[in-house]
């Protein structure tokens, strides 16, 4: 069956990095788009960035471009995403998401469980 | 870039209620419109994408439709595991990008 497994999460202070990884399997990674989506404490879901099947096109919202970069590895089926210059108002929960393919239609159809990052001093 | 402008923010309603969200995008996207339920402490779940196509195995008393830039979201028959905080989202293929509503939290009346 599809799984998808966030770690990295934890406690950082602002200004400094961390790395977000998702694990995939129970599917042919290559094959699709993947995404990572947030959500602050109590808040909306608010899409961060995707990676296309082959690597080749990344795109990430407003708030994160030059800041986050998403990347994955094809031959270890992982997406992950490298996020420098964190500020309290990235704290939230990063949910990595698989983008169903093209002949199925369109959709996140299989999100992690979810991984909690917190930007405080 | 999109904006999409979901309501009610907030619903009550009863079980067996026929319930409607509206989501309203800021052009025309045609039929780019995925629809997500959430409950609290969990991943969302595709309910419907391409604005009215069920999601494999979710029940069909969830409907969506819409084209353009007005989209409507329909519980028919509200049943007790239904309360949860619905989310519609757009997306854009070339470039790639999504963005979601605001949201719906649909509380029992």
């Amino acid at each position: 069956q599809v799984q998808l497994v966030e770690s990295g999460g934890g406690v950082v202070q602002p200004g400094k990095s961390l790395r977000l990884s998702c694990a995939a399997s129970g599917f042919t990674f290559t094959y699709y788009h993947m995404h990572w989506v947030r959500q602050a404490p109590g808040k909306g879901l608010e899409w961060v960035a995707v990676i296309s099947y082959d690597g080749s096109e990344r795109h990430y919202t407003d708030s994160v471009k030059g800041r986050f970069t998403i990347s994955r590895d094809n031959s270890k089926n992982t997406v992950s995403l490298e996020m420098t210059s964190l500020r309290p108002e990235d704290t939230a929960v990063f949910y990595c998401a698989r983008e169903k393919s093209p002949i199925e239609g369109a959709g996140l159809d299989y999100w992690g469980q979810g991984t909690l990052v917190t930007v405080s001093s | 870039d999109i904006q999409m402008t979901q309501s009610p923010s907030s619903l009550s309603a009863s079980v067996g209620d026929r319930v409607t969200i509206t989501c309203q995008a800021s052009q025309d996207i045609s039929d780019s419109l995925n629809w997500y339920q959430q409950k609290p402490g969990k991943a969302p779940k595709l309910l419907i994408y391409d604005a009215s196509n069920l999601e494999t195995g979710v029940p069909s008393r969830f409907s969506g439709s819409g084209s353009g830039t007005d989209f409507t979201f329909t519980i028919s028959s509200l049943q007790p595991e239904d309360f949860a905080t619905y989310y519609c989202q757009q997306y854009h293929n070339l470039p790639l990008m999504y963005s979601f509503g605001q949201g719906t939290k649909l509380e029992i009346k």
